[in-house]
């Protein structure tokens, strides 16, 4: 397993353009997490999937911020008209069923991918 | 009030002292507690968890848990220049939603030399 793959790996766009990211996550892991990391900031929780369902999105979010997890493998990150405001890296982690003690919260993060809006 | 906080850094020890972060957490029934490290332009990797009361111990790394004051810390001894990273605490398991995984700000740490 080559751990958390993340694409691309730095995207520049212009103000208003629509970008997309993606997330493969470990083959085993049921749970999808996808976070907004600034300079200086802890990473701030966007939304998590476990398998293919959405649980939660973060109420920070605009409705331009939309993820998908179909058939529970893969997922995509897509921002709609997109901001200055929107440029940050953008990180996905994963982590495995099972219990707590098990390491069932225990997120394995991808590299990383970096927006920047011109 | 924010969910998980830090002490405020940047935080500097000189090589072979211990280093002392420190977090704490809102949500009283919070399940599961974890220090991550990030390197400059790394992403977060996991250091500990502790689910417990009490101390758990990992090589030159003690994590600290007390659930009665919302608490957790994390002691690094003999610190190395190698050390020098941000630290994020990162809690879970919190009332709203139990598999969602909330980070701290983050200290950074410097070790000197």
């Amino acid at each position: 397993d080559t751990g958390v793959s993340q694409d691309p790996r730095h995207k520049i766009t212009k103000r208003g353009q629509n970008v997309t990211f993606r997330c493969d996550p470990i083959s085993e892991h049921n749970r999808l997490y996808w976070y907004r990391q600034t300079l200086g900031q802890g990473p701030e929780f966007l939304t998590y999937f476990q398998n293919e369902a959405q649980l939660e999105k973060s109420r920070l979010l605009s409705d331009r911020f939309s993820a998908e997890r179909p058939k529970g493998s893969f997922s995509t990150l897509e921002i709609q008209r997109t901001e200055q405001g929107d440029s940050a890296m953008y990180l996905c982690a994963s982590s495995p069923p099972g219990t707590k003690e098990a390491g069932a919260n225990v997120l394995t993060f991808g590299a990383g991918s970096r927006l920047t809006v011109l | 009030q924010k969910e998980v906080e830090q002490n405020s850094g940047p935080l500097s020890v000189p090589e072979g002292a211990i280093a002392s972060l420190n977090c704490t957490y809102s949500d009283r029934v919070s399940q599961s507690f974890f220090w991550y490290r990030q390197y400059s332009g790394k992403s977060p990797e996991l250091i500990m968890s502790i689910y417990s009361n009490g101390d758990k111990e990992d090589g030159r790394f003690t994590a600290q848990l007390n659930k009665a004051s919302q608490y957790v810390s994390l002691l690094i001894r003999d610190s190395q220049p190698s050390d020098s990273a941000t630290y994020l605490c990162a809690v879970n398991g919190m009332k709203t939603s139990y598999d969602k995984v909330i980070f701290g700000p983050g200290t950074s740490l410097s070790v000197i030399p």
